[in-house]
């Protein structure tokens, strides 16, 4: 079975500022995906970056980057230039690639609280 | 394109009784996924529907069924209602078969109560 740690509960960081949420996993499989989900009070799950296992490449989608250390198991969200609208619970998630008709489930992590002050 | 509905919003049930909860796929998407998330964790997968049949459950008892039907909408009922199964439910929708098969896209979620 796989596992999703997201260490920090809670983090802070001021508006402008970048800063980075980690995330680690366990896992036996070879070819995954890894997601973050940022979840706003509205409840919203919206899906912030991806992250397929075999592309050694970093995602990036404009201010949002990873750094996907697959040998480490670490996957963690960087973001720059930190604006008030990124408050939110942001989760890590954990996709194996399944086949012969195997389910594509969503292991998430504990979430981390993301507060960007003015 | 619209996008994951579901309802009710919020729902107040007792202990011991039925509830239905409804998802609406975003368009031409042919899966749906249920996830459970209990207040202050992350969402537990529930069970998979992929045209019509269960495509795969995570660790909850059968008193927890789905249905996905023709228009790939689909219901989420819970029997037996008890106090653990106040939490947050999501529907999430996505396209096996397509290159972003991987990709789930999430409705705003039913807030159930059960006293």
């Amino acid at each position: 079975a796989q596992t999703v740690t997201q260490s920090q509960p809670e983090m802070s960081v001021q508006e402008a500022e970048t800063v980075t949420l980690s995330c680690t996993y366990d896992t036996s499989e070879n070819n995954y995906y890894l997601f973050w989900y940022k979840q706003p009070p509205s409840r919203q799950m919206i899906l912030v970056i991806r992250q397929e296992a075999y592309k050694q490449q970093n995602a990036t989608e404009n201010r949002f980057s990873v750094n996907f250390q697959k040998a480490a198991k670490s996957f963690s969200l960087k973001i720059s230039d930190s604006q008030l609208g990124d408050t939110a619970m942001y989760f890590c998630a954990f996709m194996k690639h399944a086949s012969g008709g195997s389910n594509y489930k969503l292991t998430f992590g504990k979430g981390t609280l993301l507060t960007v002050n003015p | 394109e619209t996008g994951v509905t579901q309802s009710p919003t919020h729902l107040i049930k007792t202990r011991g009784q039925q509830v239905t909860l409804r998802c609406s796929s975003q368009s031409g998407h042919n899966t749906v996924s249920w996830y459970q998330q209990a207040l202050g964790q992350g969402p537990q997968f529930i069970f998979q529907y992929y045209r019509e049949e269960e495509n795969g459950r995570g660790n909850f008892p059968p008193r927890f069924s789905g249905l996905q039907f023709p228009n790939y909408s689909s219901e989420l009922n819970v029997n037996a209602l008890e106090l653990d199964d106040s939490a947050l439910y999501l529907c999430a929708s996505s396209l096996e078969g397509s290159i972003k098969f991987y990709e789930q896209y999430f409705g705003p979620g039913t807030r159930l109560t059960v006293t």
